[in-house]
């Protein structure tokens, strides 16, 4: 069945670090893919999406690239900051009303 | 614009309890959906609703949980009777339509003692 799987974190990086996430979707057609952020305490927040192949989503400095050969939608970020810290999911749907998260990287960024 | 909100943010309460949680969507969006996170187990679907009729409660770990959308601008998620098992942060996100992106809540951070 359908599925996204993601690096398991955390991810522990310096400020002004490079950052990469790795996520990896299967799906029986094209599904449009996102990237949601999680706050401490906060509910979790769209940050980009990608809706057909070789779109780039990006926002707030983060990018990802639908990579239909690969089926992949790698997060990344040049210069990672301390607010940056947070739990990263990727997600994706294709003909479904379901979202279908991967488990959730941590991002921990230290000054 | 609001976004999704949610009440109460926490909620503790005693094991057999009944326990309502609160919903209101972003107005104009047709879908919602109510999900549970823990350490343990990840972000789960619970129920979602298409235009206040539920489509999907799979999700729904047994029958002491129910759901329901009486109108376009609220939904309610109750528990009874509660369970400490049932402990976790609770979510209600809401989707203008098919293939569009779903908006969360911040959450109700349930405690079952």
């Amino acid at each position: 069945g359908d599925s996204v799987t993601q690096m398991e974190g955390p991810v522990t990086l310096s400020e002004e670090a490079f950052l990469t996430i790795n996520c990896t979707y299967t799906a029986t057609g094209y599904p449009s893919l996102f990237w949601y952020v999680q706050y401490p305490g906060e509910g979790l927040q769209l940050l980009l999406k990608a809706t057909k192949a070789d779109d780039k989503g990006s926002n707030k400095g983060f990018e990802a690239t639908y990579r239909k050969e690969t089926t992949s939608f790698h997060l990344e970020k040049g210069s990672v900051q301390v607010s940056d810290s947070a739990v990263y999911f990727c997600a994706q749907y294709y003909n479904t009303d379901k979202l279908i998260f991967g488990t959730g990287t941590r991002l921990q960024v230290f000054p | 614009d609001a976004g999704v909100i949610q009440s109460p943010r926490h909620e503790v309460t005693e094991m057999g309890q009944e326990v309502t949680l609160r919903c209101k969507p972003i107005s104009g969006h047709n879908s919602l959906f109510w999900y549970r996170q823990t350490m343990m187990r990840g972000l789960e679907l619970l129920i979602y609703f298409n235009n206040n009729v539920p489509i999907d409660d799979s999700g729904m770990p047994e029958d002491r949980f129910s759901a329901k959308m009486p109108n376009a601008s609220f939904s309610t998620l109750k528990i009874q009777p509660s369970e400490p098992r049932d402990s976790a942060v609770y979510f209600c996100a809401s989707r203008r339509d098919t293939n569009q992106p779903q908006h969360f809540g911040d959450g109700t951070r349930l405690s079952i003692l």
